[in-house]
């Protein structure tokens, strides 16, 4: 069984630049959330995607948007890169099984991006 | 809303020592409570979870906690704590129907020989 993977593991970027970031999720699962780590915080829910559609959203402005595709991999974009944009960026995945039920969210080794 | 306290930023124990880290959430809603834990430049692993089974859940590598409905808290315990357990520890949570998970600032656990 596969885990969750994500690349690159390092970027680096300046202001105003676009950056994609993408995660291959673990074996049989199908929902992708993506989750932004500032230096000594916990991680920011960003957005979920499900069969291939955003499934919720948390406070990040429209210049955070992602993909997810048919074998439910997934890819995040950020335009117009900002300083404050500098974290590690998790990618986990789960397997959504209706009614309600919280399924457990297994994540990836992130991507510190650095923005200068 | 939900929303997850975690009360200490550092706790530094002794190898061998009780290891108690303490997590407060606010849910209006019965919640799912996870601990996680993150080794220095990784991702995050899953510890544990509570999810209305039982309020004593036990995790991996000897951690459990405990669901207090009363006090909203989920603290996480381990009788004796070893050299490899130094690591920033998080503990979330999630409601029914809502995918994302809410997380707390973070709690460094330190182990002194």
């Amino acid at each position: 069984e596969t885990g969750v993977t994500q690349s690159p593991t390092h970027l680096i970027k300046t202001r105003g630049q676009q950056v994609t970031l993408r995660c291959s999720s673990q074996s049989g699962h199908n929902t992708v959330s993506w989750y932004q780590q500032a230096l000594g915080q916990g991680p920011q829910f960003i957005f979920q995607y499900y069969r291939e559609e955003e499934n919720g959203r948390g406070n990040f402005p429209p210049r955070f948007s992602g993909l997810q595709f048919p074998n439910y991999s997934s890819e995040l974009n950020v335009n117009a890169l900002e300083l404050d944009d500098s974290a590690l960026y998790l990618c986990a995945s789960s397997l959504a099984q209706g009614g309600g039920h919280q399924e457990t969210q297994y994540f990836g080794p992130g991507t510190r991006l650095l923005v200068l | 809303a939900q929303s997850v306290t975690q009360l200490g930023s550092h706790v530094s124990v002794s190898e061998g020592a009780l290891v108690l880290l303490r997590c407060n959430y606010s849910s209006s809603v019965p919640p799912y409570l996870f601990w996680y834990v993150q080794y220095p430049n990784q991702g995050l692993q899953l510890l544990l979870k509570y999810t209305s089974a039982a309020t004593l859940v036990k995790g991996i590598n000897g951690f459990e906690a405990e669901f207090k409905k009363s006090e909203t808290s989920f603290h996480l315990t381990k009788p004796s704590a070893h050299m490899s357990d130094a690591a920033e520890y998080f503990c979330a949570v999630s409601e029914t129907g809502r995918r994302a998970l809410t997380f707390g600032s973070g709690t460094r656990l330190q182990v002194q020989p």
